[in-house]
């Protein structure tokens, strides 16, 4: 089974809507969280930590449920600039574990 | 912030011969930097975790007399591609650790092609 396994999209949504990701994981001790955003043929950058207890940036929120094994992405009024791979990671013991990233297009 | 600086950014190569890859912590010390390959729609698979002062510790699979990884430095450690065939053509980004709430800073990637 693996660590992380996210669903690869693509999604495709007009611009102004909401949009959802999940993630889950496998190890229960995982320790931290974070989503991170690539673009084509760019390196990952880091877009948020996932808390405990749910956290907001602007239009993102990102939520963490332990008993489920699942992180959440969630993007409000989605703007055109958006479009990405969403890369949800997840920390055990040592090591860093991505998931195969979400695909998203905005469009006009 | 902190920044890692990877170089080149783009290089095309021969079939058969070595390419030198640079990934520089710039504003803080790591003494653990990573190596992923990216290939085309897939996600970052580690290829080995870099330790300043010892040998790098490989992911399985990943043949280390093919990849070799010099971290001499708290900020810089390479990964030399020896031999290089159009099938090691891919993406590879370094990433250096700053601690378990900052996750990972990326260098900006190499795109290598072998042809």
């Amino acid at each position: 089974r693996k660590e992380v396994e996210q669903d690869p999209g693509p999604f495709n949504v007009p611009e102004g809507a909401t949009v959802a990701f999940n993630c889950t994981y496998s190890n229960s001790a995982s320790q931290s969280f974070f989503w991170y955003r690539q673009d084509c043929r760019k390196e990952p950058k880091l877009l948020m930590s996932v808390y405990s207890s749910g956290n907001e940036d602007g239009r993102f929120t990102a939520q963490l449920n332990r008993a489920s094994q699942y992180i959440s992405l969630l993007i409000r009024d989605s703007k055109l600039s958006d479009s990405a791979t969403y890369l949800c990671v997840v920390n055990t013991g040592n090591q860093f574990y991505f998931g195969t990233g979400t695909s998203l297009t905005v469009i006009p | 912030g902190a920044v890692v600086s990877q170089h080149p950014s783009r290089v095309i190569c021969k079939s058969g011969t070595s390419v030198k890859i640079e990934c520089r912590s710039l504003d803080f010390q790591a003494t653990t930097m990573f190596w992923y390959r990216q290939f085309p729609k897939q996600s970052l698979m580690l290829m080995a975790t870099s330790n300043e002062g010892s040998k790098a510790t490989y992911e399985q699979g990943v043949e280390k007399d093919k990849f070799l990884i010099n971290h001499a430095s708290l900020t810089l450690s390479t990964l030399t591609v020896t031999s290089a065939h159009p099938e090691d053509s891919s993406f590879y980004i370094c990433s250096a650790k700053r601690g378990q709430i900052y996750g990972y800073t990326f260098g900006s990637g190499t795109r290598l092609t072998v042809v």
